[in-house]
């Protein structure tokens, strides 16, 4: 079992609706989670991390953290034509500074 | 902004060559990373160094080794490259002592042939 999973997609949403990429992990002792987008042969680029249970929204973007049941989500509000790209989740250990990447998950937008 | 810098964007070797891979960071990180990207298979840490002359072997260490001499490089180093070490090379690095977000350098596209 992959220790970090994402559908790989692809994803299609219409303009202006929401995008949302779910995320599991199986490692209970991971802490610390991050979506990266990546366009196409470009690389990673941060866009949200998040530490603790609940929501966290920044601009359009809002990550969701559930340890219990192991989920990270981001969700894409108002999705724009930009947002097609494909997304990464990846987890940290506590105590651990490396990252452990899921396969991403690529999303279009049709406009 | 941190800025994360690959000496190549695009390389193409031969099959049994030695290939040096450098990657540069300007904001003090103590930490840095180096991956491969490949379809399917999404990124896989190769080599992680936490320290100037520190390293560690990531999940796929076979055929490649690392140097860093000073704080703000890291090199890769393909001992005698072969065709299936072609793929896109990522650099990244992380601040360190907790804090884990890693920031990415353009990436190199090798190519052995």
């Amino acid at each position: 079992q992959k220790e970090v999973e994402q559908n790989s997609g692809p994803l299609s949403v219409p303009e202006g609706a929401i995008a949302s990429l779910n995320c599991t992990y199986s490692d209970r002792v991971s802490q610390s989670f991050f979506w990266y987008r990546q366009y196409s042969g470009k690389s990673p680029e941060l866009i949200m991390s998040i530490y603790s249970n609940g929501d966290k929204e920044d601009g359009r973007f809002t990550a969701q953290l559930n340890k219990a049941s192991q989920y990270v989500s981001l969700l894409i509000r108002d999705s724009q034509p930009s947002d097609s790209a494909t997304y990464l989740c990846a987890a940290a250990n506590f105590g651990n500074e490396k990252l452990t990447f899921g396969t991403g998950t690529r999303l279009t937008i049709i406009p | 902004d941190v800025k994360v810098t690959q000496s190549s964007r695009y390389l193409v070797k031969r099959t049994g060559e030695k290939v040096f891979l450098e990657c540069v960071q300007d904001m003090d990180h103590e930490n840095m990373f180096w991956y491969r990207q490949d379809p399917g298979l999404g990124l896989r840490l190769i080599y992680f160094s936490y320290d100037v002359k520190m390293k560690e072997k990531g999940d796929i260490p076979e055929g490649y080794s690392v140097s860093r001499e000073k704080k703000e490089r890291f090199s890769l180093i393909l001992e005698s490259a072969s065709t299936n070490q072609t793929s896109m090379y990522l650099c990244a690095s992380s601040l360190g002592t907790g804090a884990k977000e890693a920031f990415f350098g353009q990436g190199t596209r090798l190519t052995v042939v």
